[in-house]
């Protein structure tokens, strides 16, 4: 069973602050990772995707990856009550044309 | 970039009648759609996968009957739930990937907010 693991939350943080989210995934052979951001009532969007190991930043966002320890962080710098949201971590086990397996999501608060 | 349009938005039925949902990938071509389900404070489930010109494949618990998949092009997929009841009321959320590479992300349409009265 491959799995997609997150703290639920809330995680809240003051604005201004630096918003941590982690995730760990089951299967070793995972190839690409997604963050998701999902406001409540509205579809998943895309923010992030990674697919080595590292850092890749992206304006406020940066995602870390390492494969080796299965573990996917995403970075929220200068946190705004904007940002407020589920974050859900999203792996791909193949190269094949697969669902992605989702973590059930991180709420996120940021507390003006 | 890569966009899904998913239409109606919103509908509200009555109990024992159908729905049909659509799925468009805009600007590219897909030969596999996916299904999702999301009731509300609850993760995203996966309903099923749609694959073009060939029969959908359902997650377990999901009734093939009731939840019918039809993807008959590259950029056109239809959820219809048939007879309708309460307990299908829910946001149903369409997802795509571009043809070309399965490591690249899935797009997701706006959601369907679906209500059965």
């Amino acid at each position: 069973q491959k799995e997609v693991e997150q703290n639920s939350g809330p995680l809240s943080v003051p604005e201004g602050a630096i918003a941590s989210l982690n995730c760990t995934y089951s299967d070793r052979g995972s190839q690409s990772f997604f963050w998701y951001r999902q406001y409540s009532g509205k579809s998943p969007e895309l923010i992030m995707s990674i697919y080595s190991n590292g850092d890749k930043e992206d304006g406020r966002f940066t995602a870390q990856l390492n494969k080796a320890s299965q573990y996917v962080s995403l970075l929220i710098r200068d946190s705004q009550p904007s940002d407020s949201a589920t974050y859900l971590c999203a792996v791909n086990s193949d190269s094949g044309n697969t669902p992605l397996v989702f973590g059930k999501g991180t709420r996120l608060s940021v507390i003006a | 970039g890569a966009v899904v349009s998913q239409h109606p938005s919103r509908v509200i039925c009555k109990s024992g009648t159908s729905v049909k949902i659509e799925c468009r990938s805009l600007d590219f071509q897909a030969t596999t759609m996916f299904w999702y389900r999301q009731f509300p404070k609850q993760s995203l489930m996966l309903m099923a996968t749609s694959n073009e010109g060939s029969k959908a494949t359902y997650e377990q618990g999901v009734e093939k009957d009731k939840f019918l998949i039809n993807h008959a092009s590259l950029t056109l997929s239809t959820l219809t739930v048939t007879s309708a009841h309460p307990e299908d009321s829910s946001f149903y959320i369409c997802s795509a990937r571009d043809i070309g590479t399965g490591t690249s992300p899935l797009h997701f349409g706006n959601g369907t907010r679906l209500t059965v009265t």
